[in-house]
């Protein structure tokens, strides 16, 4: 069956690292999606693309970055980690409009200490 | 912050009783979402009104849409200890998807 994948699960790390979480899916999607997911805040858009070479920025992408060289894989670099960078990172997949139905990674706890 | 509102924060319900959760946005919209979530996993989709439509029935699910009042509400009937979660409203926006902050449901046996 086709699924997304999200790798490492947990990180812990430390402020001033570089740290990237992968995101794998076999759906075969255009589109693909960063959230993070904080108490209080729900879910926030952090970048997105639509296809092979585009990316785009979303509501808080500030301080992180993406790259999209094949349709399978989306990873999310934080270039310097900070505290408040600690989350629950989400990755998405959807065949469609950048509005139609997302298919979710399990997500990765990242902790920045 | 562009995030709609979702009302009730947490609900807690016997099995058997009904849910009613609802969220409300302020621009205009393609279509709504809700989804579900489980304790530590991602989200699930659940159901998708176009803003064209009133009303979506999926299983025990209904969902209505208000444009006019810019508000949905998700009814979960005859709810079981397996519906507890979090559920979120999701709008449609600039060709992406807005989140809500998400209701609690915690549906005891």
């Amino acid at each position: 069956d086709a699924e997304i994948t999200q790798s490492p699960r947990h990180k812990i790390t430390e402020t001033g690292r570089q740290v990237t979480l992968a995101c794998h899916q076999t759906w075969n999607h255009n589109n693909m999606f960063w959230y993070r997911q904080d108490l209080g805040h729900g879910l926030r858009l952090i970048h997105y693309s639509y296809g092979v070479q585009d990316t785009n920025k979303g509501e808080v992408s500030d301080g992180y970055s993406v790259s999209r060289s094949n349709t399978e894989d989306l990873p999310l670099t934080l270039e310097s980690a900070a505290s408040s960078q600690t989350s629950v990172y989400f990755c998405a997949s959807s065949p469609g409009p950048g509005d139609s139905p997302l298919h979710f990674g399990n997500g990765t706890r990242l902790t920045v200490t | 912050s562009q995030q709609g509102e979702e009302d009730p924060q947490a609900l807690s319900i016997q099995e058997g009783e009904n849910a009613t959760m609802n969220c409300s946005y302020k621009t205009s919209i393609n279509n709504l979402q809700w989804y579900r979530q489980n304790s530590g996993r991602g989200l699930v989709h659940l159901i998708l009104i176009r803003s064209n439509e009133r009303e979506k029935h999926s299983g025990r699910l209904r969902v209505t849409l208000d444009t006019s009042k810019k508000s949905s509400s998700l009814l979960i009937t005859a709810s079981r200890a397996a519906d507890t979660a979090s559920y979120f409203c999701a709008r449609s926006q600039g060709g992406k998807l807005i989140f809500g902050q998400g209701t609690e449901l915690s549906v005891k046996p």
